[in-house]
């Protein structure tokens, strides 16, 4: 069984370029979340995607955006690229577990799209 | 707003001794817990996670963590280091699904782990 899969693994882009990366989601999973991961930090939360809707989103401008297909697969896309959007984009996938008040959505990370921006 | 302090940028141990990773977490209500280690440039594997119940947790590689509400603590423990446990190392809180949480998760700042021979 595949995990979560993203390409690509590496990226140079230009300011005020725009770029797509892509996730696969592990079988079974219908939740994709995004999180950046600038160097020397922890990874922060960029939005979730479940349904192929956007269902929460972080402090993120509206440069990135995101789309989640019927296969559960999801893109995030950034535009107008700025030199602090150099990190690396981890995508997560989850399903639903537990019941009720006790339920969580137990994420499963892929190995991440190092974006270099210059 | 949920939030997460490692307080150790950075911890050098020799290959034997023992280890512990300080996290402290801020939260509304009972948090869902976890840890996680990340070799250089690769993603995150989870090492262990407190939901409920017992709070001392197993995990993986010989790694346990205890949940101590009183002071908003998710300490992380081994007991002999390894060479191969060398990596950085996050803590992290989750929300509960429901309501408007969805589960996000919010990391801390990491722990960077250096083991001498």
């Amino acid at each position: 069984d595949a995990g979560v899969t993203q390409s690509p693994t590496h990226l140079i882009k230009t300011r005020g370029q725009q770029v797509t990366l892509r996730c696969s989601p592990k079988s079974g999973h219908d939740t994709v979340s995004w999180y950046q991961q600038a160097l020397g930090q922890g990874p922060q939360f960029i939005f979730q995607y479940y349904e192929e809707e956007e269902r929460q989103r972080g402090n993120f401008p509206d440069r990135f955006s995101g789309h989640q297909f019927p296969n559960y697969s999801s893109e995030l896309n950034v535009n107008a690229l700025l030199l602090g959007d150099s990190a690396l984009y981890l995508c997560a996938s989850s399903l639903l577990v537990g019941i009720g008040r006790t339920s969580y959505n137990e994420q499963f990370f892929g190995p991440g799209t190092r974006l270099t921006v210059l | 707003a949920q939030s997460v302090t490692q307080p150790d940028i950075h911890i050098t141990v020799s290959e034997g001794a023992s280890l512990e990773l300080r996290c402290n977490y801020s939260y509304g209500a009972t948090p869902y817990l976890f840890w996680y280690v990340q070799s250089p440039g690769q993603g995150l594997q989870l090492l262990l996670k407190y939901f409920s119940g017992d709070t001392l947790v197993q995990g993986i590689k010989g790694f346990e963590a205890e949940f101590k509400r009183s002071q908003s603590s998710f300490n992380l423990r081994k007991p002999s280091v390894h060479w191969s446990d060398a990596a950085e190392y996050f803590c992290a809180v989750g929300a509960r699904a429901g309501g408007t949480s969805y589960g996000k998760l919010t990391f801390g700042q990491g722990t960077i782990l250096t083991v001498h021979p």
